[in-house]
């Protein structure tokens, strides 16, 4: 069955480094989203990705965020200068017309020192 | 705007006696709804959606929801819990319905307990 799959599944970062979450896609599936949850609390939207531009944010994707598709599998979140805040869990999500369930990867866990 | 209200933030059962956890949804239309478990460390796995079909949806694991629009609810049951089903469960609904969006708005989520 396919799968939604996000490397690496922890990542360890110091405050002010840029970190690059990445996420592979279901295959047919042409709208990606990245959410995150922050230890203990609701998951969060914040950025969806269709035809290689973003079709929506939320307040929380300021301009330290931004997502790419560099590749036709690949699905990016960077964070250009991690604060302590940006410690989370961030899940990646595919979907495509038709069906109405978004597919989750099993998450990457950020910790910012 | 839409958002999802889940009563519990916390609920302990026995195992082999029924699950009950509660969801309140706001939408001006039609919503998609939909329930995700999240075991500890591990990612979102879809329980159960609604889609304006049926009103009693079944998912897997046991677990069915029932849409009432009269109460804005859809609250997730099953009827005899097992140890396996100890997980954070999340309420869900989806934004621009129809639309290419469908953003997902989570509840606080609902913690389920199972003692043995």
């Amino acid at each position: 069955e396919p799968e939604v799959t996000q490397t690496p599944s922890h990542q360890v970062t110091q405050m002010g480094q840029e970190v690059i979450l990445r996420c592979v896609p279901i295959s047919n599936h042409l709208y990606f989203y990245w959410y995150r949850q922050i230890l203990g609390q609701k998951v969060e939207f914040l950025v969806s990705f269709y035809n290689n531009e973003i079709s929506e944010k939320s307040e929380i994707f300021d301009d330290q965020f931004s997502v790419e598709r560099p590749d036709g599998s690949n699905f990016t979140l960077k964070i250009r200068s991690t604060k302590l805040e940006d410690s989370a869990m961030y899940f990646c999500a595919s979907w495509r017309e038709g069906n109405n369930e978004q597919f989750f990867g099993p998450g990457t866990r950020l910790t910012v020192l | 705007a839409q958002s999802v209200t889940q009563l519990d933030s916390h609920v302990s059962v026995s195992e082999g006696t029924p699950v009950l956890l509660r969801c309140n949804y706001s939408s001006s239309y039609s919503p998609s709804l939909f329930w995700y478990v999240q075991h500890p460390n591990k990612g979102l796995q879809l329980l159960l959606k609604y889609t304006s079909a049926a009103t009693l949806v079944k998912g897997i694991n046991g677990f069915e929801a029932e849409f009432k629009k009269s109460e804005t609810s859809f609250h997730l049951t099953k009827p005899s819990a097992h140890m396996s089903d100890a997980a954070e469960y999340f309420c869900v609904v989806r934004t621009n319905y129809g639309g290419s969006q469908g953003n997902l708005i989570f509840g606080k989520g609902t913690k389920l307990s199972v003692k043995p």
